[in-house]
């Protein structure tokens, strides 16, 4: 259980066009689905955390206009990249969680397989 | 700020040598832990999660963890490095509603 996906695996793009990412949970309903970005050789870092029905929260320094994020379903969550740039390319990833899916208090993240997005 | 650190940006170890990957976290109270693998171009991999009780807890492919509260460290180690360890780790804490990953550690084996 518990199986987030991401489609697509892989995207290359031109400049100026926009792309759109999907994670999905494909096993449990996802009342939080979360971005994150992993640039090169890098940790992951928080981009926007998302619940659904509602508006994503962005991390600092994180365009809300640039990375629309919409989770319309407890089970979908998409991250769209608008008029991507050479520097939009990096690995993006997503999790999703849910409220009481485990016995402990915290609802830990389940993380999807990963995006690479290149901006050519 | 709640951190976490791996002072090892890169190990090389030999395959069947043991391993410990160094984690230690900044933060008030016993958050919940985790090892993360990343193969290149790949996603995360769940290792092993502590959440409470036994300190020592065991993971996948041979990996354990032990939770030090007065060192507020949870350093993985691995017996016998096999050579499909070669890979990214990440040691991660989550606390309250955030998750925060370490910078990670690559792990090289030579044959």
């Amino acid at each position: 259980g518990a199986v987030v996906s991401q489609h697509p695996s892989r995207v290359i793009c031109k400049s100026g066009t926009s792309v759109k990412i999907e994670c999905r949970s494909l096993d449990f309903q996802a009342t939080t689905m979360f971005w994150y970005r992993q640039f090169p050789k890098k940790s992951l870092m928080l981009m926007a955390t998302s619940n659904e029905g509602s508006k994503a929260t962005y991390e600092q320094g994180v365009e809300k206009d640039k990375f629309l994020i919409n989770h319309a379903s407890l089970t979908l969550s998409t991250l769209t990249v608008t008029s991507a740039h050479p520097e939009d390319s990096s690995f993006y990833i997503c999790s999703a969680r849910t409220e009481g899916m485990t016995s402990s208090s915290y609802n830990e993240q389940f993380f999807g397989p990963g995006t690479r997005l290149t901006v050519l | 700020a709640q951190s976490v650190t791996q002072p090892d940006i890169h190990i090389t170890v030999s395959e069947g040598a043991s391993l410990e990957l160094r984690c230690n976290y900044s933060y008030g109270a016993t958050p919940y832990l985790f090892w993360y693998v990343q193969s290149p171009g790949q996603g995360l991999q769940l290792l092993l999660k502590y959440f409470s009780g036994d300190t020592l807890v065991q993971g996948i492919k041979g990996f354990e963890a032990e939770f030090k509260r007065s060192q507020s460290s949870f350093n993985l180690r691995k017996p016998s490095v096999h050579w499909s360890d070669a890979a990214e780790y990440f040691c991660a804490v989550a606390y309250g509603q955030n998750f925060v990953f370490g910078p990670g550690t690559r792990l090289s084996v030579l044959p």
